[in-house]
């Protein structure tokens, strides 16, 4: 079965500092890839999406991702980050091609210190 | 426009009681569904619509049930509520296959 793992359930870092979130995947064929955003009490907001192409891809906010396959993971960085990017960071797979069916993973706690 | 909305925000069931979460959207997106959130499991599908008149199921359906009557509107019901169905439930649409979701405000649901 697909699913979408990411080890590191809370992260602290401080402001002005890079950021790597972590995402593995177990899927066959070329996945559909993507890392949202929740901040507290709201719904979630796409960051970024990989669907094929460059491996490296740009978001919004200054966030990027990259794929790679030999090691089935989309990690998440961000060069310099700002306090306002405290918030719940989730990675996201589409699991079929008929279009709707997504695994998230568990999601990861940003926390990010003056 | 308004995008995905989602009432009641917050809601307190007991055992055993029914009620019918609402979700429309103003996009005129085809694709819409229903997840719930729950601590460290991330989001989880429970139902889906490709379509109005059109619906699936989704990882965790079983004490739910959705209609789709109209392309605007998704409803997703409790038909006898339980605390295993505490948990925040967000709805998304999308406007067709392999699209980025648009999510929700959620709503928080408690049973006791």
């Amino acid at each position: 079965a697909q699913s979408v793992t990411q080890p590191d359930i809370h992260i602290t870092v401080s402001e002005g500092a890079s950021l790597e979130l972590r995402c593995n995947y177990s899927y066959g064929a070329t996945p559909y890839l993507f890392w949202y955003v929740q901040s507290p009490g709201q719904g979630l907001q796409l960051l970024l999406k990989y669907f094929s192409g460059d491996t490296l891809v740009q978001g919004i906010k200054g966030f990027e991702a990259e794929f790679k396959r030999s090691q089935s993971s989309f990690n998440l960085r961000k060069p310099s980050v700002h306090w306002s990017d405290a918030a719940e960071y989730f990675c996201a797979v589409l699991r079929d091609n008929y279009g709707q069916n997504f695994v998230f993973g568990p999601g990861t706690r940003l926390s990010v210190l003056p | 426009n308004a995008g995905v909305t989602q009432t009641p925000k917050f809601q307190v069931l007991k055992t055993g009681q029914s009620m019918t979460l609402q979700c429309a959207q103003d996009m005129n997106h085809e694709y819409m569904s229903w997840y719930r959130q729950d601590p460290g499991m991330g989001l989880r599908l429970i139902h889906y619509s490709v379509g109005a008149g059109i619906t699936d199921q989704g990882e965790v359906p079983n004490g739910y049930n959705v209609s789709r009557s109209t392309t605007e509107d998704f409803p997703l019901r409790l038909l006898s509520a339980a605390p295993s169905q505490t948990s925040v439930y967000f709805c998304a649409s999308s406007p067709g296959p392999n699209n980025e979701q648009f999510f929700g405000p959620g709503t928080r649901l408690t049973v006791l």
